[in-house]
Protein backbone atom coordinates (compact mmCIF):
# COMPACT_ATOMS: atom_id res chain seq x y z
CA UNK A 1 0.00 0.00 0.00
CA UNK A 2 1.22 3.75 -0.90
CA UNK A 3 1.89 5.32 3.02
CA UNK A 4 3.91 8.04 4.46
CA UNK A 5 6.27 6.08 6.94
CA UNK A 6 8.10 7.88 9.95
CA UNK A 7 11.59 6.83 11.36
CA UNK A 8 11.91 6.26 14.18
CA UNK A 9 8.26 6.40 15.91
CA UNK A 10 9.88 7.24 19.26
CA UNK A 11 13.17 9.13 19.88
CA UNK A 12 14.89 10.69 22.99
CA UNK A 13 17.71 13.15 23.02
CA UNK A 14 19.59 15.19 25.26
CA UNK A 15 19.16 18.33 25.60
CA UNK A 16 21.42 20.25 23.37
CA UNK A 17 22.02 17.18 20.86
CA UNK A 18 21.29 17.50 17.78
CA UNK A 19 18.35 15.09 16.04
CA UNK A 20 17.10 13.75 12.66
CA UNK A 21 14.03 12.62 12.10
CA UNK A 22 12.93 10.83 9.07
CA UNK A 23 9.94 11.03 6.54
CA UNK A 24 9.84 8.83 3.29
CA UNK A 25 6.83 8.51 0.75
CA UNK A 26 5.75 5.46 -1.96
CA UNK A 27 2.67 7.78 -2.95
CA UNK A 28 5.42 9.92 -5.52
CA UNK A 29 3.81 13.09 -4.14
CA UNK A 30 5.38 16.51 -4.86
CA UNK A 31 4.73 18.18 -1.94
CA UNK A 32 6.05 17.34 1.84
CA UNK A 33 5.10 18.83 5.69
CA UNK A 34 7.01 19.11 8.84
CA UNK A 35 3.94 19.53 11.31
CA UNK A 36 4.65 19.61 15.60
CA UNK A 37 1.78 18.74 17.80
CA UNK A 38 1.83 19.55 21.27
CA UNK A 39 -0.22 17.59 23.98
CA UNK A 40 -3.72 18.44 23.64
CA UNK A 41 -3.21 20.73 20.56
CA UNK A 42 -3.74 20.85 16.72
CA UNK A 43 -0.72 20.39 14.10
CA UNK A 44 1.59 23.58 13.84
CA UNK A 45 2.81 23.69 10.24
CA UNK A 46 6.90 23.94 10.20
CA UNK A 47 7.86 24.09 6.95
CA UNK A 48 6.96 22.48 3.46
CA UNK A 49 8.93 21.48 0.20
CA UNK A 50 6.64 21.44 -2.92
CA UNK A 51 9.54 19.51 -5.32
CA UNK A 52 12.72 21.04 -4.07
CA UNK A 53 11.41 24.52 -3.15
CA UNK A 54 11.66 25.05 0.36
CA UNK A 55 8.73 26.92 2.54
CA UNK A 56 9.60 28.08 5.80
CA UNK A 57 6.60 29.26 8.20
CA UNK A 58 7.04 32.73 9.31
CA UNK A 59 7.27 32.02 13.11
CA UNK A 60 8.94 28.69 12.85
CA UNK A 61 12.76 28.84 15.04
CA UNK A 62 15.60 28.93 13.33
CA UNK A 63 16.57 25.57 15.27
CA UNK A 64 14.55 23.84 13.31
CA UNK A 65 15.74 23.18 9.63
CA UNK A 66 14.77 20.20 6.88
CA UNK A 67 16.17 18.62 3.96
CA UNK A 68 14.72 16.84 1.21
CA UNK A 69 17.43 14.76 -1.14
CA UNK A 70 14.64 13.31 -3.51
CA UNK A 71 10.94 12.99 -4.03
CA UNK A 72 10.80 9.81 -1.40
CA UNK A 73 12.63 11.38 1.58
CA UNK A 74 12.31 14.43 3.54
CA UNK A 75 14.44 14.85 6.59
CA UNK A 76 13.96 17.32 10.18
CA UNK A 77 16.79 18.26 11.46
CA UNK A 78 16.60 19.79 15.26
CA UNK A 79 20.03 21.55 15.72
CA UNK A 80 19.57 21.93 19.30
CA UNK A 81 16.82 20.87 20.93
CA UNK A 82 14.96 22.35 24.32
CA UNK A 83 12.54 21.02 26.47
CA UNK A 84 10.40 22.94 24.38
CA UNK A 85 10.69 21.09 21.19
CA UNK A 86 9.58 17.94 22.95
CA UNK A 87 6.18 17.06 20.45
CA UNK A 88 5.11 14.84 18.47
CA UNK A 89 6.37 15.75 14.62
CA UNK A 90 3.89 15.03 12.13
CA UNK A 91 4.94 14.32 8.38
CA UNK A 92 2.47 14.57 5.46
CA UNK A 93 2.27 15.04 2.00
CA UNK A 94 -0.11 15.69 -1.00
CA UNK A 95 -0.02 16.27 -4.92
CA UNK A 96 -1.12 20.05 -5.97
CA UNK A 97 -3.54 18.69 -8.54
CA UNK A 98 -6.76 21.03 -8.11
CA UNK A 99 -8.19 20.60 -5.09
CA UNK A 100 -6.33 17.52 -4.09
CA UNK A 101 -4.14 19.56 -3.30
CA UNK A 102 -5.53 20.44 -0.19
CA UNK A 103 -5.77 16.98 1.12
CA UNK A 104 -2.58 15.63 2.81
CA UNK A 105 -1.91 12.09 3.83
CA UNK A 106 -0.13 11.71 7.40
CA UNK A 107 2.30 9.45 8.70
CA UNK A 108 2.22 7.79 12.19
CA UNK A 109 4.63 10.77 13.92
CA UNK A 110 7.77 10.72 15.62
CA UNK A 111 7.30 11.03 19.27
CA UNK A 112 10.25 12.95 20.82
CA UNK A 113 11.37 13.44 24.25
CA UNK A 114 13.89 15.93 25.50
CA UNK A 115 15.76 14.81 28.98
CA UNK B 1 -7.77 36.05 8.24
CA UNK B 2 -9.76 32.06 7.86
CA UNK B 3 -9.98 30.34 10.71
CA UNK B 4 -11.81 27.09 11.81
CA UNK B 5 -13.78 26.42 15.21
CA UNK B 6 -14.72 23.50 16.83
CA UNK B 7 -16.83 24.45 20.09
CA UNK B 8 -16.80 21.53 22.21
CA UNK B 9 -13.20 20.84 23.71
CA UNK B 10 -14.58 17.27 25.37
CA UNK B 11 -17.77 15.13 24.42
CA UNK B 12 -18.65 12.47 26.06
CA UNK B 13 -21.43 9.59 24.85
CA UNK B 14 -22.71 6.61 25.45
CA UNK B 15 -21.91 3.60 23.38
CA UNK B 16 -24.65 3.05 20.53
CA UNK B 17 -25.40 6.37 20.96
CA UNK B 18 -25.23 8.86 18.31
CA UNK B 19 -22.76 11.55 17.48
CA UNK B 20 -22.42 14.83 16.04
CA UNK B 21 -19.33 17.08 16.57
CA UNK B 22 -19.39 20.60 15.82
CA UNK B 23 -16.92 22.58 13.15
CA UNK B 24 -17.45 26.09 11.82
CA UNK B 25 -14.99 27.85 9.47
CA UNK B 26 -14.56 31.49 8.54
CA UNK B 27 -13.45 31.51 4.75
CA UNK B 28 -14.35 33.75 1.99
CA UNK B 29 -14.38 31.70 -1.34
CA UNK B 30 -15.98 27.86 -1.51
CA UNK B 31 -13.91 25.54 1.22
CA UNK B 32 -12.27 22.76 1.02
CA UNK B 33 -13.13 20.96 4.21
CA UNK B 34 -12.01 17.92 6.29
CA UNK B 35 -12.57 15.75 9.58
CA UNK B 36 -9.48 14.02 10.79
CA UNK B 37 -9.16 11.60 13.47
CA UNK B 38 -5.85 10.74 15.72
CA UNK B 39 -6.17 7.77 18.19
CA UNK B 40 -3.35 8.42 20.96
CA UNK B 41 0.16 8.80 19.81
CA UNK B 42 -0.84 7.91 15.92
CA UNK B 43 -1.07 10.44 13.12
CA UNK B 44 -3.97 12.02 11.16
CA UNK B 45 -6.38 9.68 9.50
CA UNK B 46 -8.43 11.55 6.96
CA UNK B 47 -12.27 10.30 7.72
CA UNK B 48 -14.09 12.54 5.05
CA UNK B 49 -13.81 15.54 2.61
CA UNK B 50 -15.86 18.18 0.95
CA UNK B 51 -14.98 19.87 -2.19
CA UNK B 52 -17.79 20.24 -4.15
CA UNK B 53 -21.10 18.72 -5.25
CA UNK B 54 -23.33 16.76 -2.94
CA UNK B 55 -23.48 18.66 0.92
CA UNK B 56 -23.78 15.02 2.24
CA UNK B 57 -20.22 13.45 2.09
CA UNK B 58 -19.86 9.70 3.07
CA UNK B 59 -16.58 8.56 5.13
CA UNK B 60 -14.83 5.64 6.37
CA UNK B 61 -15.90 3.74 9.61
CA UNK B 62 -19.65 5.20 9.29
CA UNK B 63 -18.87 8.61 9.64
CA UNK B 64 -20.65 11.24 7.58
CA UNK B 65 -20.40 15.05 7.22
CA UNK B 66 -22.95 18.05 5.98
CA UNK B 67 -22.20 20.76 4.59
CA UNK B 68 -24.16 24.01 5.11
CA UNK B 69 -23.09 27.26 3.32
CA UNK B 70 -25.15 29.30 5.09
CA UNK B 71 -24.28 28.13 8.46
CA UNK B 72 -20.67 27.70 7.72
CA UNK B 73 -20.43 24.88 9.21
CA UNK B 74 -19.49 21.32 8.72
CA UNK B 75 -20.61 19.00 11.33
CA UNK B 76 -18.83 15.28 11.70
CA UNK B 77 -22.17 12.46 12.72
CA UNK B 78 -22.24 8.78 12.97
CA UNK B 79 -25.59 7.24 14.09
CA UNK B 80 -23.80 4.55 16.53
CA UNK B 81 -20.63 5.28 18.18
CA UNK B 82 -18.32 2.50 19.15
CA UNK B 83 -16.09 2.10 21.68
CA UNK B 84 -13.14 2.10 19.24
CA UNK B 85 -14.33 5.99 18.13
CA UNK B 86 -12.79 7.04 21.27
CA UNK B 87 -9.66 9.48 19.70
CA UNK B 88 -9.09 13.35 18.70
CA UNK B 89 -11.14 14.44 16.20
CA UNK B 90 -10.04 17.74 13.95
CA UNK B 91 -11.72 19.82 11.41
CA UNK B 92 -9.58 21.48 9.12
CA UNK B 93 -9.95 24.14 5.93
CA UNK B 94 -7.33 23.92 2.61
CA UNK B 95 -6.28 26.47 1.13
CA UNK B 96 -3.42 26.51 -1.59
CA UNK B 97 -1.88 23.22 -0.24
CA UNK B 98 -2.11 24.28 3.50
CA UNK B 99 -4.42 22.99 6.06
CA UNK B 100 -5.86 25.59 8.98
CA UNK B 101 -6.95 23.43 11.93
CA UNK B 102 -9.10 24.09 14.33
CA UNK B 103 -8.92 23.41 18.34
CA UNK B 104 -9.89 19.58 18.19
CA UNK B 105 -12.70 17.59 19.47
CA UNK B 106 -11.64 14.67 22.15
CA UNK B 107 -14.67 11.99 22.00
CA UNK B 108 -14.87 9.95 25.12
CA UNK B 109 -17.25 6.89 24.59
CA UNK B 110 -18.99 5.01 27.91
CA UNK B 111 -19.54 1.87 27.93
Amino acid sequence: DAMVIQNPRYQVTQFGKPVTLSCSQTLNHNVMYWYQQKSSQAPKLLFHYYDKDFNNEADTPDNFQSRRPNTSFCFLDIRSPGLGDAAMYLCATSRPQGASYNEQFFGPGTRLTVL
Amino acid sequence: AQSVTQPDIHITVSEGASLELRCNYSYGATPYLFWYVQSPGQGLQLLLKYFSGDTLVQGIKGFEAEFKRSQSSFNLRKPSVHWSDAAEYFCAVGQGGKLIFGQGTELSVKP
